[in-house]
């Protein structure tokens, strides 16, 4: 079935550390992966995203990893910062159709100074 | 460049009222999506409106129900409200074909009692 699920719900690090977050998905058709910042108040916010014939993709502080193999996605931050602090969905989009997004439940991160 | 605006932000409505939300989409997107997202969870696809006319739906009941308009604005509908309506509703517009994620609104938290 179409699912996309995160390993932990919650996930506290240390300012200036470098924080992973994971995500499971399950449909192997998926040929997006994007990742979303979402702060309290506020709808999610673009982070980035990677293609399914790609393995890695860089941002500015951010790296996104693609394992097809076990269908795991993750986030990588560099230098996490207290800005950081919010949850985190990964999303699967389906070419196609209505391109809808399916959404995992989220990781919250907490950056403690 | 504007961003997706929703309004109103909050609304109280009571069990079996009807609602109206809406949303003003990103310059030069002509897709909206509709997300319902409960405390805690992820987002929920509700339907995606593409040239005025819905383009695919999520598991969601007739009584939702959606408009596009031509200015690609959209209004999202619920009738005979239940108390598990209760969620912050998202609002996302996109340009179809474009790959990439999609620019949320701020989202309207709705209330029934």
């Amino acid at each position: 079935g179409e699912s996309v699920g995160l390993h932990l719900p919650t996930l506290s690090v240390q300012e200036g550390d470098n924080s992973i977050i994971n995500c499971a998905y399950s449909n192997s058709a998926s040929d997006y992966f994007i990742w979303y910042k979402q702060e309290s108040g506020k709808g999610p916010q673009f982070i980035i995203d990677i293609r399914s014939n790609m393995d890695k993709r860089q941002g500015q502080r951010v790296t996104v990893l693609l394992n097809k193999t076990v269908k795991h996605l993750s986030l990588q931050i560099a230098a996490t910062q207290p800005g950081d602090s919010a949850v985190y969905f990964c999303a699967e989009k389906f070419q196609g159709g209505s391109e809808k997004l399916v959404f995992g439940k989220g990781t919250k991160l907490t950056v403690n100074p | 460049e504007t961003g997706v605006t929703q309004s109103p932000t909050h609304l109280i409505k009571t069990r079996g009222q009807q609602v109206t939300l809406r949303c003003s989409s990103q310059s030069g997107h002509n897709t909206v999506s509709w997300y319902q997202q409960a405390l805690g969870q992820g987002p929920q696809f509700i339907f995606q409106y593409y040239r005025e006319e819905e383009n695919g739906r999520g598991n969601f009941p007739p009584r939702f129900s959606g408009l596009q308009f031509p200015n690609y604005s959209s209004e999202l509908n619920v009738n005979a409200l239940e108390l598990d309506d209760s969620a912050l509703y998202l609002c996302a517009s996109s340009l179809v074909g474009h790959t990439g994620g999609y620019t949320f609104g701020s989202g309207t938290r709705l209330t029934v009692v």
